[in-house]
């Protein structure tokens, strides 16, 4: 069975930082990988998502992600936070077939700090 | 206009009450879902359809039922409400006619059991 790991449950980084959410996967073959954004009252938005072919993933809101076999991570990072990121951001991890086979991960809690 | 809405957004009932919560999508898209969100735990698939005529269950529907009464509308019931029950509640569409589908997700539905 499939599995996502997302170690830090909340992280604060100052605005205008770069910032890095870890996301480990457990998968036997390649896997469907992406990450969603919630901001405080809202539903889940996809920032990226990575199937096949080029393993840096470009995003929405100046985010990017690097799909890495060897260590089994699809990381999320932003070269310069701003205060408008804070928000929860959930790593999931699928298969071919839909999205009833994608499983998320518990989430990391960003706060911005000026 | 909001893509995917979700009926009520706030709720509270009592332990042993049938409450529904409704979901529609001005998308077009085929495939709708229910998810719950609780705190650590990330979302976990309560059910999920693919057409009027599809339905089917998802990780945790014990204590759940659904009704898709039309392609636009997805309903979830509780038909006896309990504490643990109580959680955020997503509503979900993605459409299987794209080879890369995003799904989008609705505003979500707080519900407290008491």
């Amino acid at each position: 069975a499939q599995s996502v790991t997302q170690p830090d449950i909340h992280i604060t980084v100052s605005e205008g930082a770069s910032l890095e959410l870890r996301c480990n996967y457990s998968y036997g073959a390649t896997p469907y990988l992406f990450w969603y954004v919630q901001s405080p009252g809202q539903g889940l938005q996809l920032l990226l998502k990575y199937f096949s072919g080029d393993t840096l993933v470009q995003g929405i809101k100046g985010f990017e992600a690097e799909f890495k076999r060897s260590q089994s991570s699809f990381n999320l990072r932003k070269p310069s936070v701003h205060w408008s990121d804070a928000a929860e951001y959930f790593c999931a991890v699928g298969r071919s077939g839909g999205y009833q086979k994608v499983t998320f991960g518990t989430g990391t809690k960003l706060q911005v700090i000026p | 206009d909001a893509d995917v809405t979700q009926t009520p957004r706030n709720r509270i009932t009592k332990t042993g009450k049938r409450i529904m919560l409704e979901c529609s999508q001005t998308k077009g898209h085929d495939r709708m879902y229910w998810y719950r969100q609780d705190p650590g735990l990330g979302l976990r698939l309560i059910y999920y359809s693919f057409d009027v005529k599809d339905i089917n269950k998802g990780e945790i529907s014990d204590g759940y039922s659904v009704s898709r009464q039309a392609q636009a509308k997805f309903s979830l019931s509780l038909e006896s409400a309990i504490p643990n029950q109580t959680a955020l509640y997503f509503c979900a569409t993605s459409d299987d006619r794209l080879a890369t589908e995003t799904q989008y997700f609705g505003p979500g539905t707080r519900l407290l059991v008491l």
